[in-house]
């Protein structure tokens, strides 16, 4: 199997910027994408292909990309971003082409 | 707007076979892009199951694809999940969405998505 390994959990404070890593293997070949899910709800595409934003998605959701590891920054956290936040990309061999990682808990002291 | 609702049985027996659809609206399938399944039991991470084209060409998660089975009903504007053989494990809620375009390896991300629907898999 292929896996994406992401924080369980990131703290920040209103205003403060948060950054939630995902890793793995094939990221500097495959691109990444991220979504938010907040309780009860079905995820939203916040970022596509490691840094696009989807139209009516806040500037203040970026992307990045480094070698094995991809990034979601969100800049000038609200009470509203707490969420999961979910990357997914796939493997190099086409073998598993939709993979998730395992969530991160985004929490907004 | 493009809007996905998926509908099915809510409770299925051990060792029976999971069935649900998703009706796309707002949208014709035949026009283009990958439709997919994704799951996600409670309290736990997203899994993709798999995704299918207009065609019928499929997709699906090497995890699960010996019991996985997606169809396409371009009459009805609808897609179809039968998952056999299911267990407890297979208590999740299911999302149906809408995924890449055409090309499959040039994907723009999964979106949008249904409001998901829980089955639980009990005796």
């Amino acid at each position: 199997s292929y896996e994406l390994t992401q924080p369980p959990s990131v703290s920040v404070s209103p205003g403060q910027t948060a950054r939630i890593t995902c890793s793995a293997d094939a990221l500097p070949k495959q691109y990444a994408y991220w979504y938010q899910q907040k309780p009860g709800q079905a995820p939203v595409l916040v970022i596509y292909k490691d840094s696009e934003r989807p139209s009516g998605i806040p500037e203040r959701f970026s992307g990045s990309s480094s070698g094995t590891t991809v990034t979601l920054t969100i800049s000038g956290v609200q009470a509203e971003d707490e969420a999961d936040y979910y990357c997914q990309s796939a493997d190099s061999s086409g073998t598993y082409p939709r993979v998730f990682g395992g969530g991160t808990k985004l929490t907004v002291l | 707007q493009v809007q996905l609702q998926e509908s099915g049985p809510g409770l299925v027996k051990p060792s029976e076979t999971l069935s649900l659809t998703c009706t796309v609206s707002g949208y014709s399938i035949s026009s283009g892009y990958y439709w997919g399944w994704i799951r996600q039991p409670p309290g736990k991470g997203l899994e993709w199951i798999g995704s299918i084209y207009h065609s019928g060409s499929t997709y699906y998660n090497p995890s699960l694809k010996s019991r996985v089975t997606i169809s396409v009903d371009t009459s009805k504007n609808q897609f179809s999940l039968k998952l056999s053989s299911v267990t407890a494990a297979d208590t999740a809620v299911y999302y149906c969405a809408r995924d890449s375009p055409d090309n499959y390896y040039d994907s723009q991300g999964i979106d949008p998505w249904g409001q998901g629907t829980l089955v639980t898999v009990s005796s």
